[in-house]
């Protein structure tokens, strides 16, 4: 099955600093890509759709001057955290169509675990 | 508005077997599928069904009936390393996924 990596896997980071997530389709292109972010024993929840070559869509109520996305290519997309404070600390998700597949599955990233100090 | 229920926590007994529902309200249907995901770990995907009926794989079945906008997974010779979230998601008309809170499964020896 076609497969998306995630790095980092882990960070810490102090507050007011940005941190930088990186998601890769690694043998597919994508492009369409998703972030997702998830709290503590809380479902997955939507932030944005990235688009390859076009500005994200946010879900209502992400900040898009907070959580910047970048998807560049059709093998890779960023979600930036600007200023990141205690509260958005979270479980950080990526996942990716191949639409030349068919199936409509979303291939997960491993996910970021995010620790703002 | 669109809406996915799931019961939040099951409990079962290793060896046995469970039905895990899950009731949809969306606009529009592309598909319904089941991810499990264990703490602290990303979804992995289980299953896809987009026509009524039953799809099986290994231990792992899941059924969708589109007119009572349902589905079930249904895990058989459960393991303990069964315990996890199961997640139930449907691909709306946008082909965006609209995902349940989840069904977390407790296995007990």
């Amino acid at each position: 099955g076609a497969v998306v990596s995630q790095h980092p896997s882990r960070v810490i980071c102090k507050s007011g600093t940005s941190v930088k997530i990186e998601c890769r389709s690694l043998d597919f292109q994508a492009t369409t890509m998703f972030w997702y972010r998830q709290f503590p024993k809380k479902s997955l929840m939507l932030m944005a759709t990235s688009n390859e070559g076009s500005k994200a869509t946010y879900e209502q109520g992400v900040e898009k001057d907070k959580f910047l996305i970048n998807h560049a290519s059709l093998t890779l997309s960023t979600l930036t955290v600007t200023s990141a404070h205690p509260e958005d600390s979270s479980f950080y998700i990526c996942s990716a169509r191949d639409f030349a597949g068919d199936s409509n599955e979303q291939f997960f990233g491993p996910g970021t675990r995010l620790t703002v100090l | 508005g669109q809406n996915i229920d799931q019961p939040t926590e099951m409990t079962a007994t290793e060896g046995a077997i469970v039905q895990i529902n899950c009731t949809y309200q969306t606009s529009g249907f592309n598909g319904l599928f089941w991810y499990q995901q264990h703490a602290g770990e990303a979804p992995t995907f289980l299953s896809y069904n987009v026509l009524d009926g039953l799809e099986e794989k290994g231990r792992f079945s899941s059924f969708l009936s589109r007119s009572k906008g349902y589905s079930y997974l249904l895990l058989k010779e459960l393991q303990m390393k069964d315990s996890a979230s199961y997640l139930c998601a449907v691909m709306d008309s946008n082909y965006q996924l609209i995902w349940g809170a989840g069904t977390k499964l407790i296995i007990k020896p």
